[in-house]
């Protein structure tokens, strides 16, 4: 039982490159999320998915677009990086909104 | 609009010591709860929630929260303090609705002192 993973773990992009931060959970959980966190600002929610083809905005969802095919995937896609994008990006998945989310363990991307 | 706020960037205390992280939080309605903690280069895990019924929560490694409503507080306590529990502590609120999310504060980090 692997829970969240993530891949890379680390990654240093160029302005304007484009990549796919990977999520994957093994639980068959319905929700899952993708969240960027900033020193000192907690994390800020991008997007979020309730189940299979579904997907909505978070907080901060510019410069970020996500898809939800299967249950167990909802990868992440910068198409223009620009340096705001330097951070910690964490993806969460659980059963419901109010139940408790487990997270993968992050990946750091630097946008130079 | 939901929000949480946690005023204390760090708190210090010894080992053995009892231990208080603090969390305010906003809502327009009745709110659900949540404390996570994260070690350095990981993500975050559960520790425990606040739903409905006790006020006292009791959650992971021993730790607790206590709601309190007139206050909007949902504090975060352990009785005895452990080196271990030196990380990044998270408060975080959402309501009960369609499709619920949460709002994280910003974090607090504690420091055990041996």
């Amino acid at each position: 039982n692997a829970g969240v993973t993530q891949t890379p773990k680390f990654r240093i992009l160029k302005i304007g490159q484009s990549m796919t931060l990977q999520c994957t959970q093994d639980m068959n959980h319905n929700y899952m999320y993708w969240y960027r966190q900033d020193p000192g600002m907690g994390l800020k929610l991008i997007y979020y998915s309730v189940g299979a083809g579904i997907t909505d905005k978070g907080e901060v969802p510019n410069g970020y677009n996500v898809s939800r095919s299967t249950t167990e995937d909802f990868p992440l896609r910068l198409e223009l990086a620009a340096p705001s994008q330097t951070s910690v990006y964490f993806c969460a998945s659980s059963d419901s909104g109010l139940a408790a989310q487990f997270f993968g363990p992050g990946t750091r991307l630097t946008v130079l | 609009a939901q929000s949480v706020a946690q005023p204390e960037d760090q708190v210090n205390v010894a080992e053995g010591n009892p231990l208080t992280v603090k969390c305010t939080y906003s809502v327009s309605g009745n709110p659900y709860l949540f404390w996570y903690v994260q070690y350095p280069n990981r993500g975050l895990q559960f520790l425990l929630k606040y739903i409905t019924g006790d006020n006292l929560v009791k959650g992971s490694y021993g730790f607790e929260a206590e709601f309190n409503k007139s206050q909007t507080s949902f504090h975060l306590k352990k009785p005895s303090a452990l080196v271990s529990d030196s990380a990044l502590y998270f408060c975080a609120v959402t309501l009960d609705g369609r499709y619920s999310t949460l709002t994280f504060g910003k974090g607090t980090m504690l420091l055990v002192s041996p």
